[in-house]
């Protein structure tokens, strides 16, 4: 089935410094999420991309829609304690809300004060 | 707005037993629900599609006799895990396509723990 390769699957980092995830797909996407999850909670989406080529930001967070629709990254600047938790991007084949959505694998961020 | 709200947030039962799982659209009409499964440390797993009035559709390799999924009215989804056994322990999660057209919305999750 669809798959998407995030990465990387953890870091660390120190308080203030950028981040940076990417996800990739053999496939294309014309819808790309980016959620956050703290442990024992649903995930809450962060940015949603309809778009090749978008790039929106929310906040400190800014995420962009490759061209090839087959990939996206996501960018935290000056990470703050509070951002330590599992990202994971998401992909669905169009922009319609009834559609399946796979999910990468996560990429687990721990900030380091 | 746009909130799904699941109960229970955490449940253990029995080996043999049957657990029910409710998600509930708040503030809108979900006609579709998305039910997720998520072993720890490992990412979320579509299980099934529950659309209001119809039968669900479970992705391959889910039991569908085994996890029954009900979508009786626009805002109620439950997911019942039955004959639950020690390998059905894992985080499910039920998400709709939010009516902001803006991604999906996720419950909060449920921890089942079968002992």
């Amino acid at each position: 089935g669809q798959q998407l390769n995030q990465s990387p699957q953890s870091m660390f980092i120190q308080e203030g410094e950028d981040v940076s995830m990417n996800c990739t797909s053999s496939s294309i996407f014309n819808t790309w999420l980016w959620y956050k999850q703290d442990p024992g909670e649903g995930p809450v989406l962060l940015i949603a991309l309809y778009k090749a080529g978008e790039l929106t930001s929310n906040g400190r967070l800014t995420a962009q829609f490759g061209i090839t629709r087959k990939d996206s990254f996501l960018n935290i600047s000056a990470s703050i304690p509070s951002d330590v938790g599992i990202y994971f991007c998401a992909a669905a084949p169009n922009s319609g809300g009834y559609q399946k959505v796979t999910f990468g694998i996560g990429t687990k961020l721990q900030v380091i004060p | 707005g746009a909130v799904v709200s699941q109960h229970p947030s955490r449940v253990i039962c029995k080996s043999g037993t049957s657990v029910k799982i409710e998600c509930r659209s708040l503030d809108f009409q979900a006609t579709t629900m998305f039910w997720y499964r998520q072993f720890p440390k490992q990412s979320l797993m579509l299980m099934a599609t529950s659309n209001e009035g119809s039968k669900a559709t479970y992705e391959q390799g889910v039991e569908k006799d085994k996890f029954l999924i009900n979508h009786a009215s626009l805002t109620l989804s439950t997911l019942t895990v039955t004959s639950a056994h020690p390998e059905d322990s894992s985080f499910y999660i039920c998400s709709a396509p939010s009516p902001l057209g803006y991604g999906y919305t996720f419950g909060s999750g449920t921890r089942l723990t079968v002992v």
